[in-house]
């Protein structure tokens, strides 16, 4: 079965701090491993990644895959009140399904 | 580009009622999914289309889900009769065939939060 854990589940830093965030994936047919944020509503995109060691970056977010360690990891650098939220990360496969994780809920303090 | 939209935003029915949810997703877009997202939990898939087939319903609780995109755009997603641990948000989300974009990137609607009393 198909599978994406993710660590920590929950994430307490003050602002200012650098988290990094842990996905792990155990799936058939891996396409794209994916992460989105969940505020209140609905997952927002982040980073799609499909080749491995290839770093993405948007502003203090950046994200990387590992391939032979079917991992990835999302760090956030300076980090601020707004960045509280659930972070999760799916599995893209092929024939475009999507396996999500429990997701990291990670709060910042002021 | 507009979103993904679903309607309606938040439903309350008490258990044993029916229950609909409605789903237009990004013009264009042929693959459709429908999760349900319990709370503390990530979203599960219930069912994928692509046009108005169905690719992978395999986690939809057949007794009581029931799905359909008969147009290929629009999709409903119904439950009946909705039991307390259908408690949850459903999500809908979209994305276009492998190719077009490079990546199958999925953009999800606001979706509607659904609890059973």
């Amino acid at each position: 079965e198909d599978k994406v854990v993710q660590s920590p589940l929950s994430l307490v830093v003050h602002e200012g701090d650098t988290v990094t965030l842990n996905c792990s994936y155990e799936v058939t047919n891996f396409r794209s491993l994916l992460w989105y944020k969940q505020e209140k509503k609905a997952p927002t995109f982040l980073f799609m990644l499909t080749s491995s060691g290839i770093e993405k970056k948007s502003g203090r977010l950046s994200s990387i895959l590992d391939k032979k360690e079917l991992s990835s990891i999302l760090n956030i650098t300076a980090t601020q009140t707004g960045d509280s939220a659930i972070y999760l990360c799916a599995s893209g496969v092929y024939g475009q399904n999507f396996v999500f994780g429990p997701g990291t809920r990670l709060s910042v303090l002021p | 580009e507009a979103g993904v939209a679903q309607s309606p935003r938040y439903k309350i029915i008490e258990k044993r009622q029916s229950v609909a949810f409605w789903c237009n997703p990004i013009s264009g877009h042929a693959t459709l999914y429908w999760y349900q997202q319990i709370l503390g939990q990530g979203p599960k898939l219930l069912i994928q289309f692509q046009n108005n087939g169905v690719v992978d319903d395999s986690q939809l609780p057949k007794d009581r889900f029931s799905a359909e995109r008969l147009k290929g755009v629009d999709s409903t997603l119904k439950i009946q009769p909705a039991k307390l641990e259908d408690s949850a948000v459903y999500l809908c989300a979209s994305s276009s065939p492998w190719g077009l974009a490079g990546d199958n990137e999925q953009f999800f609607g606001p979706g509607t939060r659904l609890t059973v009393l």
